[in-house]
Parts: C-alpha cells; sequence; structure tokens
C-alpha cells in the first residue's frame, strides 16, 4: 500500500532563507509526483510536475527533484518570502492498471516571517 | 475562466440533512475526481469518472455518499443524512485520460455539520 510522508510538518523561518521540503514515498511505481500550494481555507495550487522518468523540475525559485528508487523528494525554495507562507503537499500518481489517483501527505506547513 | 469550478463554496447544514455539490471540470478533460480533506490532513480520494463511467470507489465513499456525472460533464456529489464527521473540505480535480496527466483542482467545497 502506497504511503506518502512529508516531513517536517511545520517550518518558521526568517525571509530570504533557502529551504527544503522533504517527500518519501513507499512504493517506487508511480507515473509522477505532484506538489501543491494550499492556503488556509483554499483549494489546491499545482506547483510542480516531475514524471517518473524525469529527476527534477523548475518554475522560478521553486525547484522539485525525484528519486523515484530510493522514493524520494524535495522541494527546494529558494529565497523564501513572507507570500511563500502557506502548506505545501505533494502526491503521488500510483502506475496500477485499475486505479488512477492521487495519494497525498499531509503537508509541511511553512511560515516565512519578515 | 477555464479552470475547475466548484459549488457551493461554502455550505452550512444540520445534521442529518442532505448536500449536493457541483463540480465542472476543464471543458476537454474526460477524467474527473472527488476528495476529501479534513483538518490538518491531506486530501483523501473519493472516487473519479471517465466521461461518465464510474470507474473506482474509495472505502471511504459510504453508502450516504453518491457521485454522478450523467453526461460525461460536470459531476454532483450528493451526501445523504449529514453527520458531524462529514464536515470537510471536498475538492474535485479533472484530467486527461492519459497515465501521467496532471489533475488540476478546483476551490473546494467546505462543508460544516452542525
Amino acid at each position: 500500500k502506497q504511503e506518502v510522508t512529508q516531513i517536517p510538518a511545520a517550518l518558521s523561518v526568517p525571509e530570504g532563507e533557502n529551504l527544503v521540503l522533504n517527500c518519501s514515498f513507499t512504493d517506487s511505481a508511480i507515473y509522477n509526483l505532484q506538489w501543491f500550494r494550499q492556503d488556509p481555507g483554499k483549494g489546491l495550487t499545482s506547483l510542480l510536475l516531475i514524471q517518473s522518468s524525469q529527476r527534477e523540475q523548475t518554475s522560478g525559485r521553486l525547484n522539485a527533484s525525484l528519486d523515484k528508487s530510493s522514493g524520494r523528494s524535495t522541494l527546494y525554495i529558494a529565497a523564501s518570502q513572507p507570500g511563500d507562507s502557506a502548506t505545501y503537499l505533494c502526491a503521488v500518481r500510483p502506475a496500477a492498471y485499475n486505479t488512477d489517483k492521487l495519494i497525498f501527505g499531509t503537508g509541511t506547513r511553512l511560515q516565512v516571517f519578515p | 475562466d477555464t479552470g475547475v469550478s466548484q459549488n457551493p463554496r461554502h455550505k452550512i447544514t444540520k445534521r442529518g440533512q442532505n448536500v449536493t455539490f457541483r463540480c465542472d471540470p476543464i471543458s476537454e478533460h474526460n477524467r474527473l475526481y472527488w476528495y476529501r480533506q479534513t483538518l490538518g490532513q491531506g486530501p483523501e480520494f473519493l472516487t473519479y469518472f471517465q466521461n461518465e463511467a464510474q470507474l473506482e470507489k474509495s472505502r471511504l465513499l459510504s453508502d450516504r455518499f453518491s457521485a454522478e456525472r450523467p453526461k460525461g460533464s460536470f459531476s454532483t456529489l450528493e451526501i445523504q443524512r449529514t453527520e458531524q464527521g462529514d464536515s470537510a473540505m471536498y475538492l474535485c480535480a479533472s484530467s486527461l485520460s492519459r497515465p501521467g496527466d496532471e489533475q488540476f483542482f478546483g476551490p473546494g467545497t467546505r462543508l460544516t455539520v452542525l
């Protein structure tokens, strides 16, 4: 059974710091992995999608890596800003013929203070 | 706006009442997904459709829950005889049907059962 874990559960950093959020999953048979951002009481905003054949994806100050064999992904945020404060969720899409869904971690709640 | 839309955005109801939520996917997407998210947790998969066919249902989807997508376009999720434990954010997503296609999420419907 696929399980997704995110560490740390919460993180508080001063503005300007570079930071790394971690995601691990138990079954390497995945199609892809997505990182999402969620503001309080809101829906999910997709940040980066990494296909299983890829090693990393970049968008602006965000860089996500994927090591499928070890079941790990990291989201790197450069030069953090207060506007980055949100919950960050990772989700994997299992590569199985009889299912199609995302399995989510419980998220990392990030606070960036001025 | 060509993204996923959900209505209503908020619903407050009394225990025992029935509620219905609607999701309109991105127009060319033939897959539609429902997830439920409780406070402090990641979203959990409920069900998904390919066109009008409901292909998978989670065991979380008790017999009080029913989802439809009658014409393969919009979908409805109905909860009968609501319970306080049904209070959650209900998220809808859509995608194309190729493995690895990205899921795009709507803003969610926040349900509060009093």
